[in-house]
C-alpha cells in the first residue's frame, strides 16, 4: 500500500490567496484526521471525518478553514483567505476505524507570506 | 480535558547508553500511543498499548504502560544514532477517536 499520500508537500503563498490541501487515505480506512503542527502548539487535530462525513470539527480555527471529503478516497483543506498564521504543517491521518492506529501522511508544508 | 505531559522535552545522549523517555496523562485512557517523527518528515507509529501493564518492545525501544498511575514509558536501550528523531506520545481517551499528543521528546544520540 502507498500509505497516505498528501499534495502539494510545500506550498508557498502570499496572504489573502486561496490554499487547498489534498488528502488520499489508504485504502479501506473509513476514518480520516487532518492535523496542524507548529512549534508553538504542536500538534492539534483540526477536523475528523468517519464514513465521509464530518463529525468533529471543534478543532478548526476558524471560518477561513473548511474541509471536505466528498468520498472514500480523498479530502481537502482549504484556507480561504490565508493569512501569515497559518503557516505550519499540516497532516493527514487515516485509520481502519476511529479507534485504530492513525497512519500520517508526509505532511504539507505552507508558508504564507 | 486530557492532557498529556511528556518529558524531558530534550534528551542528549551518548551512543551505548539507557534512557527512559516518560508519558503522563491525566484522565482515563482507551489507548497510548508512542509515535516517532524525523526532522521534516511524517510521524511513524511505533507502538500501541492497551491495558495495565502492557509492554512492546521493538529493537532497542521498548514501551510499558501503567493505567493506575497514568504513566507510560519508552525506554532506550543501547541507544545509536539511528535512533536520533522526536518521539510522541498519543493518547486517546476511553470511547474516544481523539488522540492528544505531548509536546513531543526531541532525542540527539551523540557518537
Amino acid at each position: 500500500d502507498a500509505g497516505v499520500i498528501q499534495s502539494p508537500r510545500h506550498e508557498v503563498t502570499e496572504m489573502g490567496q486561496e490554499v487547498t490541501l489534498r488528502c488520499k487515505p489508504i485504502s479501506g480506512h473509513n476514518s480520516l484526521f487532518w492535523y496542524r503542527q507548529t512549534m508553538m502548539r504542536g500538534l492539534e487535530l483540526l477536523i475528523y471525518f468517519n464514513n465521509n462525513v464530518p463529525i468533529d470539527d471543534s478543532g478548526m480555527p476558524e471560518d477561513r478553514f473548511s474541509a471536505k471529503m466528498p468520498n472514500a478516497s480523498f479530502s481537502t483543506l482549504k484556507i480561504q483567505p490565508s493569512e501569515p498564521r497559518d503557516s505550519a504543517v499540516y497532516f493527514c491521518a487515516s485509520s481502519f476505524s476511529a479507534q485504530e492506529t492513525q497512519y500520517f501522511g508526509p505532511g504539507t508544508r505552507l508558508l504564507v507570506l | 480535558e486530557l492532557k498529556v505531559e511528556q518529558n524531558p522535552l530534550f534528551l542528549s545522549m551518548q551512543e551505548g547508553k539507557n534512557y527512559t523517555i516518560y508519558c503522563n496523562y491525566s484522565t482515563t485512557s482507551d489507548r497510548l500511543y508512542w509515535y516517532r517523527q524525523d526532522p521534516g518528515k511524517s510521524l511513524e507509529s511505533l507502538f500501541v498499548l492497551l491495558s495495565n501493564g502492557a509492554v512492546k518492545q521493538e529493537g532497542r525501544l521498548m514501551a510499558s504502560l501503567d493505567t493506575k498511575a497514568r504513566l507510560s514509558t519508552l525506554h532506550i536501550t543501547a541507544a545509536v544514532h539511528d535512533l536520533s528523531a522526536t518521539y510522541f506520545c498519543a493518547v486517546s481517551g476511553a470511547g474516544s477517536y481523539q488522540l492528544t499528543f505531548g509536546k513531543g521528546t526531541k532525542l540527539s544520540v551523540i557518537p
